[in-house]
């Protein structure tokens, strides 16, 4: 499958603040976007997913933000906590084709 | 309910040996994922099973790796021989069916000499 990319390599931010991760995709036959938290020395763990027939989806404190139109996908969590820091990656697919995942995003959190 | 089970965590071994990871996917889960992820990069899907069929293997390197799932259940992923470059972790995941979030184990880290 096409590619999916990530904008910053790595996000610093305070304990207490809204984070916003951001990814950008290229197959627009995509039509299932998933984000994962990877911790060090574990394997990624599901955080939310939305289809192409939603645009918003929430969950406790993240939302999935999805544009179709300029083929972006981002994550936002709110009051970020020291426990959110990971990588956090972005994958996508078209009809029951497999998962291709980006290149990932380093969150930092400052207490 | 239990998450996917890995073993081992950790395996060296030098190069042109062979070595063999298992995974044991969430309870009722029919299909099954093995990804090779190299540091620093997101997981690239070697093969997938729905039960104990293979779904899509177009990026397993055939002359050396192989992988079973032999009654629909567990999974076994072999590298016979392995070379330096498949120094990565391997995680395993499932996935209740095909286009479901996909579920991961904590993978087993291969250190090649």
């Amino acid at each position: 499958g096409e590619s999916v990319g990530l904008h910053l390599p790595t996000l610093s931010v305070q304990e207490g603040d809204n984070s916003i991760i951001n990814c950008a995709y290229s197959n627009s036959a995509s039509d299932y976007f998933i984000w994962y938290k990877q911790e060090s020395g574990k394997g990624p763990q599901f955080i939310i997913d939305i289809r192409s027939n939603m645009d918003k989806r929430q969950g406790q404190r993240v939302t999935v933000l999805l544009n179709k139109t300029v083929k972006h996908l981002s994550l936002q969590i709110a009051a970020t906590q020291p426990g959110d820091s990971a990588v956090y990656f972005c994958a996508e697919s078209s009809g029951y084709s497999t998962l291709t995942f980006g290149k990932g995003t380093m969150l930092l959190v400052s207490p | 309910e239990a998450g996917v089970a890995q073993s081992p965590r950790y395996k060296i071994i030098e190069k042109r040996q062979s070595v063999a990871f298992w995974c044991n996917p969430i309870s009722g889960h029919a299909t099954l994922y093995w990804y090779q992820q190299i540091l620093g990069q997101g997981p690239k899907l070697l093969i997938q099973f729905q039960n104990n069929g293979v779904v899509d293997d177009s990026q397993l390197p055939k002359d050396r790796f192989s992988a079973e799932r032999l009654k629909g259940v567990d999974s076994t992923l072999k590298i016979q021989p392995a070379k330096l470059e498949d120094s990565a972790v391997y995680l395993c995941a499932s996935s209740l069916e095909r286009n479901q979030p996909q579920h991961f184990g904590d993978g087993t880290r291969l250190s090649i000499l």
